[in-house]
């Protein structure tokens, strides 16, 4: 089945700093799905991208659907306490089914 | 307004016992989906209603598992005869509309299965 590779799988920053996380597959998808996941709740949508090529902005947030439809990445910039959490990217291939990578644990140091 | 809700928060179970985990949608939400979430990894799609009818049941991951939607509102997950494998997270999500690509899915927080 279809697989994604989420890297890195933990990154330690000081606050004020930019991060990257990327997301690569082995097929391709329809939709890239950013989500962020606190402890003991489900993960929440930071944002989509619909078409290859796509740059996307929510705020501090920027991401991007891979020309080729097999990878994605997101940005934060100027980093706060509160993007402590797990991000995860997701794929689409039709509507309905996600499937998640395995998650990038983010730590912010004050 | 109220989100996705899901009970019990946590269940504790024996290996062979059937245990059903139950669902409540976003109030108007057309379409619900069933994943699981292993500690370390991400949610692993298991299956996806449209209304009353599995759109996609293809994660389910053998006949032990079972879900069902009657009144195309609340649902539940039923496994049969579970196994310490089947500890994990199983979370819900609903959308708005009739599952289209654009759908945005809103997760409930999950209940924790730990089968002994």
């Amino acid at each position: 089945g279809q697989q994604l590779n989420q890297s890195p799988q933990s990154m330690f920053i000081q606050e004020g700093e930019d991060v990257s996380m990327n997301c690569t597959s082995s097929s391709i998808f329809n939709t890239w799905l950013w989500y962020k996941q606190d402890p003991g709740e489900g993960p929440v949508l930071l944002i989509a991208l619909y078409k290859a090529g796509e740059l996307t902005s929510n705020g501090r947030l920027t991401a991007q659907f891979g020309i080729t439809r097999k990878d994605s990445f997101l940005n934060i910039s100027a980093s706060i306490p509160s993007d402590v959490g797990i991000y995860f990217c997701a794929g689409q291939l039709r509507a309905g089914k996600s499937t998640f990578g395995d998650g990038t644990t983010l730590t912010v140091k004050p | 307004g109220a989100g996705v809700s899901q009970t019990p928060s946590n269940k504790v179970t024996e290996k062979g016992k059937y245990v059903e985990l139950r669902c409540d949608p976003i109030s108007g939400h057309t379409a619900l989906y069933w994943y699981r979430q292993s500690l370390g990894q991400g949610p692993e799609f298991l299956i996806y209603f449209q209304g009353t009818g599995a759109a996609d049941d293809s994660g389910l991951p053998n006949d032990r598992f079972f879900a069902v939607r009657p009144e195309g509102s609340v649902s539940t997950l039923k496994i049969q005869r579970t196994e310490r494998g089947d500890s994990a997270v199983y979370l819900c999500a609903s959308s708005p509309t009739t599952g289209l690509a654009t759908d945005t899915q809103y997760f409930g927080p999950g209940t924790r299965l730990t089968v002994l």
